[in-house]
């Protein structure tokens, strides 16, 4: 099976704090994905990962940056908090496009992180 | 961008009852997933389809790929408690980037 593990389940930061929210995978899978969930909105793409040191941008990118320096580990990193930051973040990972299943995601758990 | 359109947004069965939803889109799919959501929990994946027309089971779960591409289908069977929760879809438009999901279908059971 595979498992996607994040840091935290539940963070509260302040406003301005600089955040870290780890991902870590165990199955090998080249592509990791960063998401918010917000009621009303669904899931929207922060940023995404197609290989070690590689990261495009999502469709909510903006406040927002990520760091993939080992296959297994993708972060997302709030450089200044803010309160409309306050959201349910979800980590994916995915095999390569082109394998025998290139979409299949598999979600962690999520972080509920609320900024104060 | 591209949008799903999932339906019902939320829906109240009797336990026992069938349940039926689905996932329209105004463009050509080419992969339909679909994906379950617990309180407090990440989704997990129930079913995928890859070929028009497609239907697959997963327990009490049908899934159907349309054989129009552009839309998918959700029934589950027998309901019982522990089918509360959010159903996704979510899909790849043919040729192209990352998957695009819908807003979900909020299924609560009446005891």
């Amino acid at each position: 099976d595979v498992k996607v593990t994040q840091s935290s389940r539940y963070l509260v930061k302040r406003t301005g704090e600089k955040v870290f929210l780890e991902c870590v995978q165990d199955m090998d899978h080249e592509n990791m994905f960063w998401y918010r969930q917000d009621p009303g909105l669904g899931l929207r793409l922060i940023y995404f990962s197609y290989d070690v040191k590689m990261k495009e941008k999502g469709d909510i990118p903006e406040g927002y940056s990520v760091s993939r320096e080992k296959k297994e580990r993708f972060s997302l990193i709030l450089e200044s908090a803010s309160t409309n930051q306050t959201s349910m973040y979800l980590c994916a990972t995915g095999l390569e496009a082109g394998g025998a299943h290139p979409t299949e995601q598999f979600f962690g758990p999520g972080t509920r992180l609320t900024v104060l | 961008g591209q949008q799903l359109n999932q339906s019902p947004q939320s829906m109240f069965i009797q336990e026992g009852e069938d349940v039926s939803m689905n996932c329209t889109s105004s463009s050509i799919f080419n992969t339909w997933l679909w994906y379950k959501q617990d309180p407090g929990e990440g989704p997990v994946l129930l079913i995928a389809l890859y070929k028009a027309g497609e239907l697959t089971s997963n327990g009490r779960l049908t899934a159907q790929f349309g054989i129009t591409r552009k839309d998918s289908f959700l029934n589950i069977s027998a309901s019982i408690p522990s089918d509360v929760g959010i159903y996704f879809c979510a899909g790849r438009v043919r040729s192209q980037g990352n998957l695009i999901f819908g807003k979900g279908t909020k299924l609560s059971v009446k005891p």
